[in-house]
């Protein structure tokens, strides 16, 4: 069955760098866009970039563009964020999503607390 | 950025009873390819969300029979036959047509 485990969240202080990552089974993970989703505590849901296949089609919400980077290993099935610069407002559980447009599977998430 | 607009936000539901959501779209959420793509998830309490409804209408597997999802262009509804006491979360719409993809505010269904 389908599994996305996200893992790397944590404390940081303002300004400072993390990197997620999502490790993806039960599926063939080089075929398939991936996304990452945040939920800021007791607030809605915010999609903020999503990676093709290849890894060359790219997007980023506005709110993080500049500052995270999403990328991919094909070899080891897994998905990255590199979140630098982070701010206050970057605080959430971060999920993965398995593809793009239709956001089928999600893992359960990584808590990510920016703060000093 | 399409602004998805969902009500009633809270949704006090008896067993056994129905529920309906509504969800409108700043924008049509007809692609290029056709297709329209507007998903439903259920977010229960402490869970990450899970998608019930894609593209309008099609249920996932292993979603009960008694969600549905209908609409066109701009207006979208999810609806529950019988209100079940699993069903307790809450609900999301979103759009995938157009970048970025957003999502409704989130309707909270309660049992009364």
């Amino acid at each position: 069955q389908v599994q996305l485990v996200e893992s790397g969240g944590g404390l940081v202080k303002p300004g400072g760098s993390l990197r997620l990552s999502c490790t993806a089974s039960g599926f063939t993970f080089s075929d398939l866009y991936m996304s990452w989703i945040r939920q800021a505590p007791g607030k809605g849901l915010e999609y903020i970039s999503y990676i093709s296949p290849s890894g060359t089609d790219i997007i980023y919400a506005d709110s993080v563009k500049g500052r995270f980077t999403i990328s991919r290993d094909n070899a080891k099935s897994s998905l990255y964020l590199q979140m630098n610069s982070l701010r206050a407002e970057d605080t959430a559980v971060y999920y993965c999503a398995r593809t793009a447009r239709q956001g089928d599977y999600w893992g359960q998430g990584t808590l990510v607390i920016v703060s000093s | 950025d399409v602004v998805m607009t969902q009500s009633p936000l809270s949704l006090p539901v008896t067993l056994g009873q129905p529920a309906s959501i509504s969800c409108r779209s700043g924008q049509t959420l007809v692609y290029s390819d056709g297709n329209t793509y507007l998903h439903w998830f259920q977010q229960r309490p402490g869970q990450s969300p899970r998608r019930l409804i894609y593209r309008v209408f099609n249920r996932d597997s292993g979603v009960p029979d008694r969600f549905s999802g209908s609409g066109s262009g701009t207006d979208f509804t999810l609806k529950i036959s019988r209100v079940e006491a699993e069903d307790v979360g809450v609900y999301y719409c979103m759009q995938a047509t157009h970048w970025p993809f957003t999502f409704g505010q989130g309707t909270k269904l309660e049992i009364k």
